[in-house]
């Protein structure tokens, strides 16, 4: 079957680093995407892996391990805007349609 | 460059009346999709078009949902008729093909009563 695990909330304080962690099992695998959604907007496109390692952007960085079925978001330096969901999503090879996490509610705290 | 659009942005209306909501992708973004989520979930697919073809519908209850992208760009999505779990928000995305990354419109939040 076709799974993807996050943590329901993360709380952290402002000026910190958290790290979003998601476990997947899925069918075929053609890359994993991160995004952010506020509360009542749109998911915003953060980061894609598809090769195994480290994808640095700015205060955020994304991590993936395909052996493992692992990825993680890391936030550096929060920020209380950083206060969001976070979407773990995986794109399927065979459609590449991409099936989602239920998210991470992010918590920042002063 | 403008981003998808959809419309309304709220709706409220009683179970068993029809609903209809709009989207426009971004300009030359072959491939739109429609989603529907649940609150505290992750957006599910409903329905995927390339150009003005359907690729997947089958998570589409078809029985009361249908949607249309007659000219390959604008796209509508129907229920008719409601029910009270179909209350969530409906978001629509676009992107280049099918293997580029996906853009969201803000989405139209249902509640049915």
């Amino acid at each position: 079957g076709q799974n993807i695990d996050q943590p329901t909330e993360m709380t952290a304080t402002e000026g910190a680093i958290v790290q979003i962690n998601c476990t997947y099992q899925t069918s075929g695998f053609n890359g994993l995407f991160w995004y952010q959604q506020h509360a009542g907007e749109a998911p915003t496109f953060l980061s894609y892996n598809v090769l195994d390692g480290l994808e640095e952007k700015g205060r955020f960085s994304s991590f993936l391990s395909r052996s493992k079925g692992y990825s993680y978001l890391l936030l550096k330096e929060l920020q209380m805007k950083d206060s969001a969901s976070y979407l773990c999503a995986v794109r399927e090879n065979s459609n590449y349609q991409l099936i989602w996490g239920a998210g991470t509610k992010l918590i920042i705290k002063p | 460059e403008a981003g998808v659009a959809q419309s309304p942005r709220y709706k409220i209306i009683e179970k068993r009346q029809s609903v209809a909501f709009w989207c426009n992708p971004i300009s030359g973004h072959a491939t739109l999709y429609w989603y529907q989520q649940i609150l505290g979930q992750g957006p599910k697919l409903l329905i995927q078009f390339q150009n003005n073809g359907v690729v997947d519908d089958s998570q589409l209850p078809k029985d009361r949902f249908s949607a249309e992208r007659l000219k390959g760009v604008d796209s509508t999505l129907k229920i008719q008729p409601a029910k009270l779990e179909d209350s969530a928000v409906y978001l629509c995305a676009s992107s280049l093909d099918d293997r580029n990354e996906q853009f969201f419109g803000p989405g139209t939040r249902l509640t049915v009563l």
